[in-house]
């Protein structure tokens, strides 16, 4: 089954540009979602269609997709940011990433 | 705006059927492009996708669920459900439910979730 890899952690000082990536197999052929979730929230949509922000989502969030890999970049990165990314994808059937723990330092 | 609701019993004995109810508002569950979902999350865990379903009662659904798996829509009531059978702990979640659009294969909004734990 189709599967989709994300680092456990990312570290980013306040301010800095944070990059969170997510991998799978021909991952550029398909659209990549990331959503934000924050401890007893849930997820929301920051990403969709790979690099399309939803109404309401800061342009300091942006994604990019190619090769086996899609990106979520953090530009500017605010304490606010602290959360869970996870990616997500179709394959025949929905996929998750196992999420990130993205910490501002 | 579009909100969804999930609700249904927060303890489910093992070997039962674990079922949930999501209602919609704010929006039709009869638009066109529009999958409706439910995901979970284990306590301390990732999300997993569950299963989909379009207002016309088409369906998709994990291959790891599958075989337990039911989920049905009503729209006159702008409701969807998710019946889960012979449960077992591993079945002890955060369950969500959650719009998705199938353009972009990508879910927004999502309800609040709703913990189902399994123990006798």
């Amino acid at each position: 089954s189709y599967g989709l890899t994300q680092p456990p952690s990312v570290s980013v000082s306040p301010g800095q540009a944070a990059s969170i990536a997510c991998s799978g197999n021909k991952l550029g052929d398909k659209y990549t979602s990331w959503y934000q979730q924050k401890p007893g929230q849930s997820p929301i949509l920051v990403i969709y269609q790979d690099n399309k922000r939803p109404s309401g989502i800061p342009e300091r969030f942006s994604g990019s997709n190619s090769g086996n890999t899609a990106t979520l970049t953090i530009s500017g990165t605010q304490a606010m940011d602290e959360a869970d990314y996870y990616c997500q994808a179709w394959d025949s059937s929905v996929v998750f990433g196992g999420g990130t723990k993205l910490t501002v330092l | 705006q579009l909100q969804l609701q999930e609700s249904g019993p927060g303890l489910v004995k093992p070997s039962e059927t674990l079922s949930l109810t999501c209602t919609v508002s704010g929006g039709s569950i009869s638009s066109n492009n529009y999958y409706w979902a439910w995901i979970r999350q284990p306590p301390g865990k990732g999300l997993e996708w569950i299963g989909s379903i379009y207002y016309s009662g088409s369906t998709y659904y994990n291959p790891s669920l599958q075989s337990r798996l039911t989920i049905s829509v009503d729209t006159s009531k702008m409701q969807f459900s998710l019946r889960l059978s012979s449960v077992t702990a591993a079945d002890t979640a955060l369950y969500y439910c959650a719009r998705l659009y199938s353009r972009s294969w990508s879910f927004d909004p999502w309800g609040q979730g709703t913990l189902v734990t399994v123990s006798s």
